[in-house]
């Protein structure tokens, strides 16, 4: 079955630095996946979405990275600020207006 | 724009009641998902709506159900509650879902507590 696969464990880094943040998937072929944030206790919250045709998209201090041999998506975050402490999900369209999301990675990000 | 509102946000029931959740899509927005979140299982998709018909449906029993209204909001209903029901229950509108790719926004949620 279709799976999609996140970091579980919490990532924490130092301000300043840049997260890299990994979404594994198999058994699929998506034309597009979408990157989110959410924060605790409130609904996600959109971010980026990338194509399949596309192999790098930025957004600010955002760059997500699309590889559809190795099935894997890459969310960066430069310049990382406690601010962007939160758990960032990975989610695919299952065909027919079906999105699944992966667990999520948390990130922490110490001042 | 008024963002997606879901009524209510914290709700306690006990096991075998059963309860309704109602979700006020953005404004002009016609598709509506509805999503458990569990710390186990994550955010999982429970079905969408669009015009009033469910398009898709999750992997849930069919103690889950919901419907949409002609003016696009959304209410799911959840009977005979057990107490692994518990969870934080999210809406996601969109504008229309016909070309792939449409952003979700997500309503706050409304937290479950089933006792």
């Amino acid at each position: 079955s279709q799976k999609i696969e996140q970091n579980s464990e919490a990532l924490n880094i130092q301000e300043g630095k840049t997260a890299t943040l990994t979404c594994n998937y198999t058994n699929y072929s998506p034309a597009y996946l979408q990157w989110y944030r959410q924060d605790p206790g409130r609904g996600p919250v959109f971010l980026l979405l990338i194509r399949e045709n596309e192999k790098e998209k930025r957004k600010e201090r955002l760059k997500v990275t699309f590889d559809t041999t190795l099935k894997q998506s890459l969310f960066h975050i430069t310049a990382s600020q406690p601010a962007d402490s939160a758990t960032y999900l990975c989610a695919l369209e299952d065909g027919g207006f079906k999105t699944i999301f992966g667990a999520g990675t948390r990130l922490f990000v110490k001042a | 724009k008024a963002g997606v509102t879901q009524t209510p946000r914290y709700l306690i029931k006990t096991r075998g009641q059963q309860v309704t959740l109602s979700c006020s899509p953005i404004s002009g927005h016609r598709s509506v998902s509805w999503y458990q979140q569990t710390p186990g299982q994550g955010l999982q998709f429970l079905f969408e709506y669009f015009s009033e018909t469910q398009r898709n449906k999750g992997n849930f029993p069919g103690r889950f159900s919901g419907r949409q209204f002609s003016n696009s909001r959304s209410e799911m209903n959840v009977s005979t509650l057990e107490l692994g029901d518990s969870a934080l229950y999210l809406c996601a509108s969109s504008a229309t879902r016909l070309m792939s790719a449409d952003t979700q926004y997500f309503g706050p949620g409304t937290r479950l507590t089933v006792l």
